[in-house]
């Protein structure tokens, strides 16, 4: 079985632009949900869906953060206008919501971000 | 409100010494509590899980005993290897599937 893959593994931006960054879950999974990972934050949720309806947006990354899943196996992380405080790793994760590994999430190899 | 608290944010322990790490949490709901490591350049991974009271979990020479008396899981192994070299999140789960972690301990094990 295919696990959650995330492309692309590394981005450098310049302040201003706009990023998406791309998430498959693993096939089957109903929840899915984005991360963002600093040294000094650790892992903190930006956006949760559960079959592709967004249960949590993470309050404080509202405005300049955008999460979407058109599909059930595709989601995008739109960052719009970039920060150089936005320099990250960026973890999607998938969960399925029955069996033996309910409510394991499982960890995409995550993006990370480099605005300058 | 939910928070999770993991005292220690770097620990170097000498291969072959115990190892236990900190968790406590804070809620009102019933939770699922689980460990995640991750090791340098990887994604977190699942290490262990539980919502039992009182029962003992292991894996990969790990263990953790979820207390709700005391609100703790706290993770343990009897003797340390250089591979458990990691970053390891506690989290739970107050409901629904969303996970709350801790700030992390990154644990060293050196010869």
């Amino acid at each position: 079985d295919a696990g959650v893959t995330q492309t692309p593994r590394h981005e450098v931006a310049e302040k201003g632009q706009t990023i998406i960054l791309k998430c498959e879950p693993v096939s089957g999974h109903n929840d899915l949900f984005w991360y963002r990972q600093t040294k000094i934050q650790g892992l903190e949720l930006l956006s949760y869906f559960r079959s592709k309806s967004l249960m949590e947006d993470g309050g404080a990354f509202k405005d300049r953060f955008k999460a979407e899943m058109l599909n059930s196996s595709f989601s995008t992380l739109k960052i719009q206008p970039t920060e150089p405080k936005d320099s990250a790793v960026y973890l999607c994760a998938s969960s399925g919501d029955w069996g033996p590994n309910y409510a394991e999430q499982f960890f995409g190899p995550g993006t990370r971000l480099t605005v300058l | 409100g939910d928070s999770v608290t993991q005292t220690e944010g770097l620990v170097t322990l000498t291969e072959g010494l115990p190892v236990m790490l900190n968790c406590t949490y804070q809620t009102a709901y019933s939770t699922f509590l689980f460990w995640y490591v991750q090791h340098l350049n990887e994604a977190p991974k699942l290490l262990l899980k539980s919502s039992t009271d009182n029962k003992r979990t292991e894996h990969q020479g790990f263990h953790a005993t979820l207390h709700k008396s005391s609100s703790s899981f706290h993770l343990q192994k009897s003797s340390a290897q250089l591979s458990d070299s990691a970053l390891y999140y506690c989290a739970f789960m107050p409901n629904y599937n969303v996970l709350y972690f801790g700030s992390g301990t990154k644990l060293t094990v050196e010869p």
